[in-house]
């Protein structure tokens, strides 16, 4: 079964300060995996996605995102934080067959402090 | 392209009463889903549908909940029965058969008082 893991329900930066959030997968097989950005009240917007070829992906608003298969994590950066990225951050898997349904973490709340 | 719309925004109903959601997705998606997320908590995935066919359901989704999509365009989600626990918000997404990487809508909230 897959599972999803981010470490850090909620993290605090800087305006201007990196930004990191952690994700670990557990997946059986080879993995597709989502970053999604959600803001109050809304619904979820794809930052970027991970499906096969390059493993440093890049995506919307200067995020990006690296899969490493041998520490099964896909980490969020950005370099440079904004206090518009103050929101929750999702990461997904999915299957890579059949119904493509998502296994969603529990989100990381990002606040940037000025 | 005018994005997954949902309605009603938000819903308030008593314990006991049925309540239905509308999701119209992207028009030339034909994979259309629902999720339920709560308060906390990422999306859990509740069920989904190619084209009108409803191909997998949750075992979150119980007997009270009921969800079609007549001619694969839009879809709807009824609760029957509303319980407290039903409060939350559902999400509606869509995409194309070999497309990965869901457009969401706003979400229904709803909550049951």
């Amino acid at each position: 079964a897959q599972s999803v893991t981010q470490l850090g329900s909620h993290v605090s930066v800087s305006e201007g300060a990196l930004v990191l959030l952690r994700c670990n997968y557990s997946s059986s097989v080879p993995p597709y995996l989502f970053w999604y950005v959600q803001y109050p009240n809304q619904g979820l917007q794809l930052l970027l996605k991970y499906t096969t070829g390059a493993t440093l992906v890049k995506g919307i608003n200067g995020f990006e995102a690296e899969f490493k298969k041998s520490e099964t994590s896909f980490h969020l950066t950005k370099p440079s934080a904004h206090m518009s990225d103050a929101a929750e951050y999702f990461c997904a898997v999915t299957e890579t067959s059949g119904t493509y349904k998502y296994i969603f973490g529990t989100g990381t709340r990002l606040k940037v402090l000025a | 392209d005018t994005g997954v719309s949902q309605n009603p925004r938000h819903k308030i109903t008593k314990r006991g009463q049925n309540v239905t959601f509308r999701c119209d997705p992207i028009s030339e998606h034909n994979r259309l889903y629902w999720y339920r997320q709560t308060l906390g908590q990422g999306p859990e995935f509740l069920t989904y549908f190619q084209n009108e066919a409803q191909l997998e359901k949750s075992r979150l989704l119980s007997d009270r909940f009921s969800a079609e999509r007549p001619k694969g365009s839009f879809s709807t989600l009824e609760i029957q029965r509303t319980e407290q626990g039903d409060s939350a918000m559902y999400l509606c997404a869509s995409t194309k058969t070999d497309h990965y990487g869901y457009t969401f809508g706003s979400g229904t909230r709803l909550t049951v008082v």
